[in-house]
């Protein structure tokens, strides 16, 4: 399987601050990037797509100008939460996925980013 | 429109056989993928389903039937460590992204 790494694993912040979140993709090119949000016993919530050297493609509801995605390379995808606030508090995952993958049966994951703000 | 239902929480003992049903309704379909997800964790595959029918992976098979929008996880021989959240998902629009189920809870009691 892939090997996805994300950093940090946890970060706490205060209100108003910026979080900046990377992604690597550690042993195959992420010609594409899945960035998810989780709240607390609720399902992963697709927030944004990203195909490499183009602009991410947002979900309905996420504000674009607050979580700035870069997907710049084709080994690192970041996610940046512009002045943070405690309903941003979550579980960010970054899933990758290489070229020729589309249609593969199985999603690789980063091992997740748990954001508090206080 | 896309959703898909899962129970929201299963609770069986250890060596018991549980399973976890899923009906889909989705734009586009290209199979039927289940994870587990341990607290704190993220999600892991488990298995998937592209035609009807039954896959078998050890303790853990999935079953799919496209004409019912349906399928199942069946856990066998459970162990506590099987406790954990478990998502089905599908891909959707023409394969561009995952979709997931909200989840279903499972407790294993000793």
């Amino acid at each position: 399987g892939a090997v996805v790494s994300q950093h940090p694993s946890w970060v706490i912040c205060k209100s108003g601050t910026s979080v900046k979140i990377e992604c690597r993709s550690l042993d195959f090119q992420a010609t594409t990037m899945f960035w998810y949000r989780q709240f607390p016993k609720q399902s992963l919530m697709l927030m944004a797509t990203s195909n490499e050297g183009s602009k991410a493609t947002y979900e309905q509801g996420v504000e674009k100008d607050k979580f700035l995605i870069n997907h710049a390379s084709l080994t690192l995808s970041t996610l940046t939460v512009t002045s943070a606030h405690p309903e941003d508090s979550s579980f960010y995952i970054c899933s990758p996925e290489g070229a020729g993958d589309r249609l593969g049966n199985e999603q690789f994951f980063g091992p997740g980013t748990r954001l508090t703000v206080l | 429109g896309q959703s898909l239902e899962q129970p929201s929480e299963v609770t069986a003992v250890e060596g018991a056989i549980v399973q976890i049903n899923c009906t889909y309704q989705t734009s586009g379909f290209y199979g039927l993928s289940w994870y587990q997800q341990h607290d704190g964790g993220a999600p892991t595959f488990l298995s998937y389903n592209g035609l009807d029918g039954l896959e078998e992976t050890g303790r853990f098979s999935s079953f799919l039937s496209r004409s019912d929008s349906y399928g199942y996880l069946l856990l066998q021989e459970l162990q506590m460590k099987d406790s954990a959240s478990y998502f089905c998902a599908v891909r959707d629009n023409y394969g561009q992204n995952f979709v997931f189920g909200p989840g279903t809870r499972l407790s294993v009691l000793p």
